[in-house]
Parts: structure tokens; C-alpha cells; sequence
């Protein structure tokens, strides 16, 4: 069946250092992936996106990576910051599936100052 | 431009009640999918509706219902409420509906039975 998900539940990082979350999946037919943000009592708020026909994809301070052979799924946050601490949610959607997301369970990120 | 709002933010019903909570989109977007996050179940599928009409449908009984009005406005329905619903509610909307699009998300609403 389908499913999502993350190797790790938390991680802890320093404040400026590089942080990178993993996120596997399972279904060969996703082909648009998402990474969501999570604060405490807000909804998800979208990060950045990428589709199956790329590999890699950079925002602001974010860089998304996607290796369809072992159906694995990164973000990378640069010179993480305070204000990074949230959950992190992949999710993904296939052809089939339109508006409909599969969520990985997310991981904690903390902010070491 | 406004955000996905949802109403009510908080709600406390009793087992056996009925709910309603409303979710409205981004000006424009057409499509509002629903989803419930509890701790031990993450985030879960619900439904899509797009253009009224209900395009997509995850793995819950029938005692979740949900609709969406002409100005794409939506609703859900849960009758016969367990304390297992306890959950926060999140409404997504998107622009068109067509895949590999963005969602959006409203602050949820946060459904507590007992």
C-alpha cells in the first residue's frame, strides 16, 4: 500500500549549522512530492515542492532532493535558524491521486542555540 | 490576500453527537481537501471536493461526510461521533484542482469528544 515515511522522528541541530531530513517512500507512481512545516497550533504550511521529472530544486535557504531509484526524498535547510524548530512533513501525491496527499509522520526539529 | 480559514477553531462535543466545520479557500482555488492529524495516525486523507463534487475519498466510515457550495466553500460532517475523532481538523484548498499543485492549509479546527 501506500505510505511515507521518515527515518528519523527528531533531530537536533546547531543554530547556523545545515540540517537535512529524510523521507522515504513507496509508491513508484508519486510524482509530485511536497515538504509541509508544522509550528505548534498552526497548519502545515508549504515549504517547497518538486516534481519526478527533477532531481533537485532550491528555494530560499531550502534545497530539495529526489532520488526516484531508491524512492528517497531530502530536505536540506541552510544556516538553520530559531525560528526553523517545527515538524517537518513530506507528502506525496501520484497521477491517480490528484489533490490527494499522503503525509509521512513527520520529524521534530530543534534548534540547539 | 486571505488565507484558508476554518471555523470554528476549537469545538468539545459529547459521544453520539454531530459536527460541522466549515473551511473556506483561498480566493479563486476550486478544490478543498480535508484531512485529520492525531498523534498516533499523523496526517489523514479525508476527501477532495472540486467544483461541488466530490473527486476523491480516503479510508473513513460513512459517518464522515463532507460537501462544497457553489462558491467552493466547504463543509464536513462527522454524525455519531466517537472519542476516537478527537483530532485536528485541516482544510487545504488548491487553485484548480489539477494534480501537482501546491495545498494550502487553514489553521485546523481542533475537535475534542468526550
Amino acid at each position: 500500500g501506500e505510505s511515507v515515511g521518515l527515518h528519523l522522528p527528531t533531530l537536533s541541530v546547531q543554530e547556523g549549522d545545515n540540517s537535512i531530513i529524510n523521507c522515504a517512500y513507496s509508491n513508484s507512481a508519486s510524482d509530485y512530492f511536497i515538504w509541509y512545516k508544522q509550528e505548534s497550533g498552526k497548519g502545515p504550511q508549504f515549504i517547497i515542492d518538486i516534481r519526478s521529472n527533477m532531481d533537485k530544486r532550491q528555494g530560499q535557504r531550502v534545497t530539495v532532493l529526489l532520488n526516484k531509484t531508491v524512492k528517497h526524498l531530502s530536505l536540506q535547510i541552510a544556516a538553520t535558524q530559531p525560528g526553523d524548530s517545527a515538524v517537518y512533513f513530506c507528502a506525496e501525491s501520484s497521477i491517480q491521486g490528484a489533490q490527494k496527499l499522503v503525509f509521512g509522520q513527520g520529524t521534530r526539529l530543534t534548534i540547539n542555540p | 490576500k486571505a488565507g484558508v480559514t476554518q471555523t470554528p477553531r476549537y469545538l468539545i462535543k459529547t459521544r453520539g453527537q454531530q459536527v460541522t466545520l466549515s473551511c473556506s479557500p483561498i480566493s479563486g482555488h476550486r478544490s478543498v481537501s480535508w484531512y485529520q492529524q492525531t498523534p498516533g495516525q499523523g496526517l489523514q486523507f479525508l476527501f477532495e471536493y472540486f467544483s461541488e463534487t466530490q473527486r476523491n475519498k480516503g479510508n473513513f466510515p460513512g459517518r464522515f461526510s463532507g460537501r462544497q457550495f457553489s462558491n467552493s466553500r466547504s463543509e464536513m460532517n462527522v454524525s455519531t461521533l466517537e472519542l476516537g475523532d478527537s483530532a485536528l481538523y485541516l482544510c487545504a484548498s488548491s487553485p484548480d484542482g489539477q494534480r501537482n499543485t501546491e495545498a494550502f492549509f487553514g489553521q485546523g479546527t481542533r475537535l475534542t469528544v468526550v
